[in-house]
């Protein structure tokens, strides 16, 4: 079955450090840039972070560039975040997500999403 | 950053009406937007993309249209699964950008 399966959230303390990992399946991993998508409890969604098949590239939004780190095993199939420096706004279910491309052309999507893992910065 | 700006940011509607919603894109983005369908408690999940290319398995009722800075979703008869939140994203320039979201609630 084709799949993402997060896991690694959880209650942590303002300034902690936490890190995610999506499990991929079904698919063959290293073909694909991957990313990572938030959303704030009761709000809507916000793209964290992209990485591309190899790893060579990698993209953040501002608000976690310098305290968030997303990384790759293919040889795994998984996907990681590593958050550090959390502050209570960085509280929401993360999401793992597959890009796909349409061929030929520079406009993709994402095609696969996990369930989530719910990350809860708080004292 | 582009922003992008959704209307209604919700709306009431009967099973079996035509439904459209629309988004609106800070500058023109190149046909580089997709829109999600998401249910309470569940992860998005891909409808259309680039503009108006159906996603595999999404039903027909569902199609996405425009240009430039203009888009819109329409669901041409709403069904009760069709209850949910729906966005669209732009992937046309990091920061890659979601529009905020419109509810679709059974009138």
């Amino acid at each position: 079955e084709v799949q993402l399966v997060e896991s690694g959230g959880g209650l942590v303390q303002p300034g902690g450090s936490l890190r995610l990992s999506c499990a991929a399946s079904g698919f063959t991993f290293s073909s694909y840039w991957m990313s990572w998508v938030r959303q704030a409890p009761g709000k809507g969604l916000e793209w964290v972070a992209n990485i591309k098949q190899d790893g060579s590239e990698k993209y953040y939004v501002d608000s976690v560039k310098g305290r968030f780190s997303i990384s790759r095993d293919n040889a795994e199939n998984s996907l990681y975040l590593q958050m550090n420096s959390l502050r209570a706004e960085d509280t929401a279910m993360y999401y793992c997500a597959r890009i796909s491309w349409v061929t030929g052309t520079s406009r993709w999507y994402f095609d696969l999403w996990g369930r989530g893992t719910l990350v809860t910065v708080s004292s | 950053d582009i922003q992008m700006t959704q209307s209604p940011s919700s709306l009431s509607a009967s099973v079996g009406d035509r439904v459209t919603i629309a988004c609106r894109a800070s500058q023109s983005i190149n046909s580089c937007l997709n829109w999600y369908q998401q249910k309470p408690g569940k992860a998005p999940q891909l409808l259309i993309y680039a503009v108006s290319s159906l996603q595999s398995g999404v039903p027909s009722r569902f199609s996405g249209s425009g240009s430039g800075t203009d888009f819109t979703l329409t669901i041409s008869s709403l069904q009760p699964e069709d209850f949910a939140t729906y966005y669209c994203q732009q992937s046309y320039s990091i920061p890659i950008t979601f529009g905020q979201g419109t509810r679709l609630e059974i009138k």
